[in-house]
């Protein structure tokens, strides 16, 4: 049974620092990988997906890489700023029509 | 553009009432899904469809009905609540079961006394 572990479950960090966000996967039989980004009282927000046959992916100040042999992604925010504070939720999938697998979370916290 | 709208918001139920939350997008998407999300166990997979008339089970099907007439609209029924339905629920869309182009609704918060 596929497992997501993300770690930290919290980071608290200055503003402007660089940050990596963590999650492995038990089964690398996946299509694809993606990370959400969830505000208080809200719903997710889809941030980057990676293909399985694809190695990284970036929007602006992120960069999600993916190692499937080793089953882990990171998730790459470079100088951070206040508003980056959210959780954030990596998930796979097995195969299309499956469902999403989500990790748990790491909660960000970015003080000014 | 509304994307994913879910209604109501919060809910409070009593042990075995019924009720059902609303889910509908404006985005033509075949797939649509429903999550449930509990501190410390994540997000989990209730029930999905494809399109419209075909719908499955996910993960932790067991106390909920989904039906699917419409493309649009993607009801959760909640048979006879149990404290363990409370919850926050997440309905999502996506144009194909690749759960590429995810959209999630803002979710419904439901407490089951």
């Amino acid at each position: 049974k596929q497992e997501v572990t993300q770690i930290p479950a919290a980071l608290s960090v200055p503003e402007g620092e660089n940050l990596v966000l963590n999650c492995s996967f038990t089964d690398s039989a996946i299509y694809n990988l993606q990370w959400f980004r969830q505000d208080p009282g809200k719903g997710l927000t889809s941030l980057l997906l990676i293909q399985s046959s694809q190695r990284e992916q970036t929007s602006g100040r992120l960069n999600a890489s993916l190692d499937k042999s080793s089953g882990r992604s990171t998730l790459y925010i470079a100088a951070s700023q206040p508003g980056d504070s959210a959780t954030y939720l990596c998930a796979v999938i097995r195969l299309p029509g499956t469902a999403l697998i989500f990790g748990k979370g790491t909660t960000l916290s970015v003080s000014s | 553009n509304a994307g994913v709208t879910q209604t109501p918001k919060f809910q409070v139920l009593k042990t075995g009432q019924s009720m059902t939350l609303q889910c509908a997008q404006d985005m033509n998407h075949e797939y649509m899904s429903w999550y449930r999300q509990d501190p410390g166990m994540g997000l989990r997979l209730i029930h999905y469809s494809v399109g419209a008339g075909i719908t499955d089970q996910g993960e932790v099907p067991n106390g909920y009905n989904v039906s699917r007439s419409t493309t649009e609209d993607f009801p959760l029924r909640l048979l006879s609540a149990a404290p363990s339905q409370t919850s926050v629920y997440f309905c999502a869309s996506s144009p194909t079961d690749t759960n590429e182009k995810l959209f999630f609704g803002s979710g419904t918060q439901l407490s089951v006394l």
